[in-house]
């Protein structure tokens, strides 16, 4: 079973307010994502990484930015929420290229 | 571009067998994959299928893939309550670690 975490499970903030998602794992995978998916819909990538200072821009624009400063560990952080920020945020990881992605159980944001 | 399409909601009777079906455009998938997402939760892997594979089974999972077509299917034996949830239908490509995903089936059982 993939260790995948990430914190808060649930977060509802006010508009204006700097939002760190935390997404950490513990297999040492080098390929990790963030999807936002809204309620029972299709998953959009936002950011991936590829390894220890690697950082790319997914399908989907996001005013989000993350870093990868350490093999385990890549938050995503949101300098100043927005309603239209509101979503489910899905982290996950991968080993090889044979290998699938393994998520966690995600984080609900509400943006008041 | 690259689409994989599903549709959005199957409906079966609990005891029944769940086809739920997915079709993807681009013929250089090398591994299709199927996940399972309870409300309000993450995705949980289900199972994969290689592209050289025609079928994998897995306890009461059972996973065609008809290439011709670029059809994959994921059949559920003996569907119970605990199944419902949204299926995911995901591809990838190549040596491209990032997958391409479909919108997600709901999976309803009436009892």
């Amino acid at each position: 079973e993939a260790d995948i975490y990430q914190t808060p499970r649930y977060l509802v903030i006010g508009t204006g307010k700097k939002i760190t998602l935390e997404c950490s794992q513990t297999m040492g995978h080098d390929k990790m994502y963030w999807y936002q998916q809204d309620p029972g819909m299709e998953l959009h990538l936002i950011h991936y990484s590829y390894g220890v200072n690697s950082t790319e821009k997914g399908d989907l624009s996001s005013e989000s930015t993350v870093s990868r400063i350490r093999t385990e560990h890549f938050p995503l952080t949101l300098e100043s929420a927005r309603p239209s920020h509101t979503s489910q945020y899905l982290c996950a990881s991968s080993e090889g290229s044979n290998q699938p992605q393994h998520f966690g159980d995600g984080t609900r944001l509400s943006i008041l | 571009g690259e689409d994989v399409e599903q549709s959005l909601f199957l409906s079966v009777r609990e005891g029944d067998s769940s086809v739920i079906n997915c079709t993807y455009t681009d013929s250089s998938s090398t591994y299709l994959y199927w996940y399972k997402q309870e409300p309000g939760a993450g995705l949980q892997l289900l199972t994969y299928i290689f592209s050289n594979m025609d079928m994998k089974q897995d306890q009461r999972l059972t996973v065609l893939l008809n290439k011709k077509d670029k059809h994959l299917s994921l059949r559920i034996a003996d569907t119970q309550t605990g199944d419902s949830a949204i299926y995911f239908c995901a591809e990838r490509m190549g040596s491209n670690y990032q997958l391409i995903w479909g919108a997600g089936t709901k999976l309803i059982i009436k009892p």
